[in-house]
Order: C-alpha cells, then structure tokens, then sequence
C-alpha cells in the first residue's frame, strides 16, 4: 500500500521567510502528486498537482513543488510567505490510473507571523 | 457552478447508533470520494463511487458503506458507531475520475460519537 510522510508536523514562520515542506512517499510505480491547502475555516483546495513532464511545477500563490524521483519527494517550496498563508498543507498520492484513490499525508500547520 | 455540499453539517451521536451522511457533487461530477479526517491520522480514504458503482476501497470495516445514485449524489453509512469514529467526514468529487484529474472538496461533516 502507499503511504505519505509530512515531516514538519507544525511550521512557523515571520513573514517574508522562505517555505520548504516536506512529503514523502512510498510507492515503487508511477504516481501522481498534489498538494492541498485548507485555510482556517475553509474548505480543501488544490495548490498544484505533478503527472509528468517538468519535474518542477508551479502552483497558485506563489507556491511550486520540485518532484524528485530518486528521492520519492514531493517538497513544497514559496520563497517568501505572507500571512495569508497560514493553513493547514496536506500531500497526496495516487497510483497512475487506479482513479481517485489518495492517500494522503497527516498534514502540515503552518502559522505565519507578521 | 455551485460547489460540493455536504449535509448534515455537524452530528452528535451515541455508540451503537448509525448514521448517514450525504453529499451533493458539482454538477456534472460522476466521480465521488468519501474521506474521514481526524487530527492524529489525517485524510483516509474510505471509498470512491463513480457512476454508482463502488470503485475503489479503503481499509476500513465493513461498519462503513456508501452509495451513489443515478444523479451522482452519494449517502455514506455508518452502523454501530463507535467512540473513534468521531472526525470530519469528507466528501470530493470529480469530473470522469481520473486518477489526474483535481479533486473538489465539501465543507464536512463533523460527526462526534458520545
């Protein structure tokens, strides 16, 4: 079964510092990646998803996420945060083309401070 | 385009009772996604359901079920609550269920098992 790993449980931050996220998966096919987002009293929404091509992709917001194979690794990066990136920041996997099966990560806090 | 909606939002229920929970897709969306999310294990996918058809499952006991109907709403049942089944419900739809297509969230149902 595949299954994500979000090292930094809780993330904080001053305004204006760069953001690094870690995700880890374990799954020895082909995959697809997202991240996720969830403000404070919102609901989920994607930030930006990997199938193939470019291992660098870019998001909404600023954010990108550099996927590195050899590593399993899926890093969500912003150089520069603003307060409106507070939110919870979840990862997720799905298998190729086994249809909307995620697994997800346990989810990052992020609190940004002004 | 109006967004998934779940109902009912918040739940309060005794062990040993049952539930269900509803979710109305974007129109169009045949794809539907149950998840359960709580603050230790984050999102677990608990089924997807596409043209009323279960097709895929996660792993949790047979308590839990669902099932679409021919306009791609979707009821998830659980019978003989138990205390751990208190979290927030959530459903996702998407468009044909394609493992690369985006995922759209509802707002939750938050049930809690007394």
């Amino acid at each position: 079964a595949q299954s994500v790993s979000q090292h930094n449980h809780h993330v904080i931050l001053s305004e204006a510092a760069s953001l690094e996220l870690g995700c880890n998966y374990s799954y020895g096919g082909t995959v697809n990646l997202f991240w996720y987002v969830q403000y404070p009293g919102q609901h989920l929404q994607l930030l930006l998803k990997y199938f193939s091509g470019d291992p660098l992709v870019k998001g909404i917001k600023g954010f990108e996420a550099e996927f590195i194979k050899s590593k399993f690794s899926f890093n969500l990066r912003k150089p520069s945060v603003q307060w409106s990136d507070t939110a919870e920041y979840f990862c997720a996997v799905n298998a190729w083309n086994t249809g909307n099966q995620f697994y997800f990560g346990t989810g990052t806090s992020l609190t940004v401070i002004p | 385009k109006a967004g998934v909606t779940q109902t009912p939002r918040y739940l309060i229920k005794t062990r040993g009772q049952q539930v269900t929970l509803s979710c109305s897709p974007i129109s169009g969306h045949r794809s539907v996604s149950w998840y359960q999310q709580t603050p230790g294990q984050g999102l677990q996918f608990l089924f997807e359901y596409f043209s009323e058809t279960q097709r895929n499952k996660g792993n949790f006991p047979g308590r839990f079920s669902g099932r679409q109907f021919s306009n791609s709403r979707s009821e998830m049942n659980v019978s003989t609550l138990e205390l751990g089944d208190s979290a927030l419900y959530l459903c996702a739809s998407s468009g044909s269920g394609s493992a690369q297509e985006t995922q759209y969230f509802g707002p939750g149902t938050r049930l809690l098992v007394l």
